[in-house]
């Protein structure tokens, strides 16, 4: 079967970094997406890998090794703003997007 | 561009109603999506369309039809509402094919069945 894992709840402190790890394992691979979701909107994309390495955009960095089905976002410099849950999703061998269950993302001051 | 719009915003049925949501896009997207998301769960795949006049079942399909009799316009029907159905339903569209092109969500739609 196909599945997406990620931690459920982290928190982290304002101005800190935050690393939020997802796992998966999928009938093929055309890319990782990383969303962020407000309580009570919609996702909104945050990035996409689909090669192994590094991408970084401003604040936010989202890293991808294929043979090991991880990847993390890497968030900086946090701000309240971030308070959000994170959702990873996986593209398939049929260009269908497999969606984790999200991590909520707590910032205190 | 309005982008991905839904209408209605928030709903309560009875159960054994029926009801029809529906997403429009102003963006001339090939791709359009029905999802439903529940607390501690995925956005989990109701239906698709890859272009005007075709559909197809994602992952959780029962109890639902859909129908895009316009490419700009996707809708959502509950024949017979269950409580199991309140949820709330996310729309997307995507541009086409390319991996890298990302999904549009429209608003949501909240959903009570009682």
């Amino acid at each position: 079967g196909q599945n997406i894992d990620q931690p459920t709840e982290m928190t982290a402190t304002e101005g800190a970094i935050v690393q939020i790890n997802c796992t998966y394992q999928t009938s093929g691979f055309n890319g990782l997406f990383w969303y962020q979701q407000h309580a009570g909107e919609a996702p909104t994309f945050l990035s996409y890998n689909v090669l192994d390495g590094l991408e970084e955009k401003g604040r936010f960095s989202s890293f991808l090794s294929r043979s090991k089905g991880y990847s993390y976002l890497l968030l900086k410099e946090l701000q309240m703003k971030d308070s959000a849950s994170y959702l990873c999703a996986v593209m398939d061998s049929n260009y269908q997007l497999i969606w984790g269950a999200g991590t909520k993302l707590i910032i205190k001051p | 561009n309005a982008g991905v719009t839904q209408t209605p915003k928030f709903r309560v049925l009875k159960t054994g109603q029926s009801m029809t949501l529906l997403c429009a896009q102003d963006m001339n997207h090939e791709y359009m999506y029905w999802y439903r998301q529940d607390p501690g769960m995925g956005l989990r795949l109701i239906h698709y369309s890859v272009g005007e006049g075709t559909t197809a079942k994602g992952e959780v399909p029962d109890g639902y039809n859909v129908s895009r009799l316009k490419k700009q316009n996707f809708l959502l029907g509950l024949e017979s509402a269950a409580p199991s159905q309140t949820s709330v339903y996310f729309c997307a569209s995507r541009p086409g094919l390319a991996d890298q092109e990302t999904q549009y969500f429209g608003p949501g739609t909240r959903l009570l069945v009682l």
